[in-house]
């Protein structure tokens, strides 16, 4: 069992919709939680970054962490074409090195 | 602008050779990462380094090597002894008190005919 599971899609919505991507972790250690989205050909970048449970919010963008179910989610609202990309999740507990999901590939069509 | 620079972004070798990757970067971070990344799987790490002329291996440092002389400069060697040297690598660098906040160059396409 991956210490990491992230479905890897790929998650086609309409524009405007409401999209939610998820990963589960079996390490009850891991304390930060990380997003990054990764567009075709290129580096990854960090989208969200938050520690231990609860929400967190970035304009269109929300975080949430639930450690007892051992499952994050990122949530996108009002999806645009734009955001058509490679998400990936990452966590790591302190001092240790970061885990990577797999990533969903994310289709918004205009 | 601050950021990582990686060269080159497509590189082709033929089996038996070495390639060196070049990574750059003038964020001033101390860590400064290797990654590989596969269809399908999330990023492996490679080798790491945290400090001048000094770094560890990572999860799949076979057949790889790495130098760290300069804090800038993190420059990756794929060797003949790595059996499936076709991937994408990212470097990346952050700063020591924000492992979880990596900032990554666009990588290199290496690809073995």
């Amino acid at each position: 069992q991956k210490e990491v599971e992230q479905d890897p899609g790929p998650l086609s919505v309409p524009e405007g919709a409401i999209v939610s991507l998820n990963c589960t972790y079996s390490n009850s250690a891991f304390q930060y939680f990380m997003w990054y989205r990764q567009y075709s050909r290129k580096g990854p970048e960090l989208l969200m970054y938050t520690y231990s449970s609860g929400n967190k919010e970035d304009g269109r963008f929300t975080a949430q962490v639930d450690k007892s179910s051992k499952y994050i989610s990122l949530f996108i609202r009002d999806s645009q074409p734009s955001d058509s990309a490679t998400y990936l999740c990452a966590m790591s507990s302190y001092g240790n090195k970061l885990v990577f999901g797999a990533g969903t590939i994310l289709r918004v069509k205009s | 602008d601050g950021g990582i620079t990686q060269s080159p972004k497509y590189l082709f070798r033929k089996e038996g050779q070495n390639v060196t990757l070049s990574c750059e970067q003038n964020l001033n971070h101390d860590a400064m990462y290797w990654y590989r990344q596969d269809p399908g799987q999330g990023l492996r790490l490679i080798y790491y380094s945290q400090i001048v002329n000094d770094f560890q291996k990572g999860d799949i440092a076979e057949g790889y090597s790495v130098s760290r002389e300069k804090k800038e400069s993190f420059p990756l060697t794929v060797t003949s002894a790595q059996k499936n040297p076709t991937a994408f690598y990212l470097c990346a660098s952050s700063r020591l008190a924000s492992p979880g906040e990596l900032f990554f160059g666009e990588g290199s396409r290496l690809t073995v005919l």
